[in-house]
């Protein structure tokens, strides 16, 4: 099992509409999650994170995080075309590994 | 001031060839990443140093040798350049006594071509 899975995508979401991303992992003892997101030929950049379990927001964002489930997702809402981009899961710690990163596509 | 920079943005070489990567942060981070992101996406970690002390060295072929000469500098030499080697290769660094609760802060990128 690999330590951190996302689906590919590409998710497709009309503009205004809610984009959901998920993320398993596979470590019981990670004790928060950071959501990244990467643009096309840039670097990524750090969006959201979270540590205790149950929501965070954040402006259009929101996490979840379900430790007994091992499970966290991003919610984007009212989603833009410039919300386009992979998003990328990674637990905190040292070990800093990511997971394959979901691209999402907003189209007008 | 960039948190994170990287040498060269770009990279053109044949195969064969020897090149390095230079990385510097100035944020005063002790731990120090190298990925490489293939044409795929997916962001694979390399290498992590931790205080110039080599902490991460995942599955990656022996041609490639990371070095640290102090904690806000990680270097990666490349031997014998291959195709396979052209991916856009990311420093990263982060406050790890900070626990699980620090982001990292990525450098731009360098895009390697082997030709």
């Amino acid at each position: 099992q690999k330590e951190v899975e996302q689906n590919s995508g590409p998710l497709s979401v009309p503009e205004g509409a809610i984009a959901s991303l998920n993320c398993t992992y596979s470590d019981r003892g990670s004790q928060s999650f950071f959501w990244y997101r990467q643009y096309s030929g840039k670097s990524p950049e750090l969006i959201m994170s979270i540590y205790s379990n149950g929501d965070k927001e954040d402006g259009r964002f929101t996490a979840q995080l379900n430790k007994a489930s091992q499970y966290v997702s991003l919610l984007i809402r009212d989603s833009q075309p410039s919300d386009s981009a992979t998003y990328l899961c990674a637990p905190g710690g040292g070990k800093l590994i990511f997971g394959t990163g979901t691209r999402l596509q907003v189209f007008p | 001031d960039t948190a994170v920079s990287q040498t060269p943005k770009y990279l053109v070489t044949q195969m064969g060839n020897d090149k390095s990567i230079k990385c510097e942060q100035n944020l005063g981070h002790d731990t120090m990443y190298w990925y490489k992101q293939d044409s795929k996406k997916f962001l694979k970690i390399m290498f992590s140093y931790n205080n110039k002390e080599l902490i991460i060295n995942e599955t990656v072929p022996n041609r490639f040798s990371p070095k640290s000469p102090d904690k806000a500098h990680l270097n990666l030499h490349i031997n014998s350049l291959e195709l396979g080697d052209s991916a856009v290769y990311f420093c990263a660094s982060k406050r790890v006594p900070g626990g699980s609760y620090t982001e990292a802060f990525f450098g731009q990128g360098t895009r390697l071509t082997v030709v």
